[in-house]
């Protein structure tokens, strides 16, 4: 059975650093890409990135290049998205998903994570 | 690729057809292959989005077919033939034809 967990609830303050984990099981955790969704408050859905861990191939949002990263370590089948400086703007719900596709191109999310709420607040 | 659904929310009674439309800035065809790279979610309340539809109009395994899709190139369609009261969520259509991939803006079904 696929499934795809994540990291629990975390509530930061404005400029600390975060990384949320997604660990995948049940399929070759390097043969399919991995993504990160977030939704805001009350808004739709935002695709920010995906991550190929057979290769490391990074793909993001411009909307979110710059702003977080996303990694992988296919030793332990998990997928990370990290922020060096939160801001109160990035409340939100965070979801990975896997995705299926071709390694050099991703396509549609098949399988979801439960989601990480991300709370920032001083 | 901007992605644009209508209506942005909508009430059907039980038992009635609700139709949900996604239209893309540009195609989605990919003449390849001759598939449209579009899928459509649902997400309800407390819950991550679970696929319903890929390739504009193949139905993942497990989901009733009450639900199907339609549409090519830029113009789609999300088509419940006989809503159920389990069926009340919001409703996304995806691109994947162009990195980045974009969403549409959602559609909050509900019952009348």
């Amino acid at each position: 059975e696929v499934q795809l967990v994540q990291s629990g609830a975390e509530v930061k303050k404005p400029g600390e650093s975060l990384k949320i984990s997604c660990k995948g099981s049940g399929y070759s955790f390097t043969s399919y890409w991995i993504g990160w969704v977030r939704r805001m408050p009350g808004k739709g859905l935002e695709w920010m990135g995906v991550i190929y861990p057979g290769d490391s191939d990074t793909r993001y949002s411009p909307s979110f290049q710059g702003q977080v990263t996303i990694s992988a370590d296919k030793s332990i089948s998990t997928a990370y998205l990290q922020w060096s400086s939160l801001k109160a703007s990035d409340t939100a719900m965070y979801y990975c998903a896997r995705l299926t596709g071709t390694s050099a191109w991703p396509y549609y999310f098949d399988y979801w994570g439960q989601g990480t709420l991300v709370t920032v607040a001083s | 690729i901007v992605m644009t659904q209508s209506p942005d929310s909508l009430a059907v009674s039980l038992g009635e057809r609700a139709t949900i439309n996604c239209k893309s800035s540009q195609s989605v065809f990919y003449s390849s292959n001759n598939k449209n790279y579009l899928a459509w979610y649902q997400q309800k309340p407390g819950q991550p989005p679970k696929l319903l539809i890929y390739w504009a109009s193949a139905r993942e395994f497990g989901v009733p077919d009450r639900f199907s899709g339609s549409g090519s190139g830029t113009d789609f369609t999300l088509t419940i033939s006989s809503l159920q009261a389990e069926d009340v969520a919001v409703y996304y259509c995806q691109q994947y034809y162009t990195t980045p991939d974009t969403f549409g803006q959602g559609t909050k079904l509900e019952i009348k």
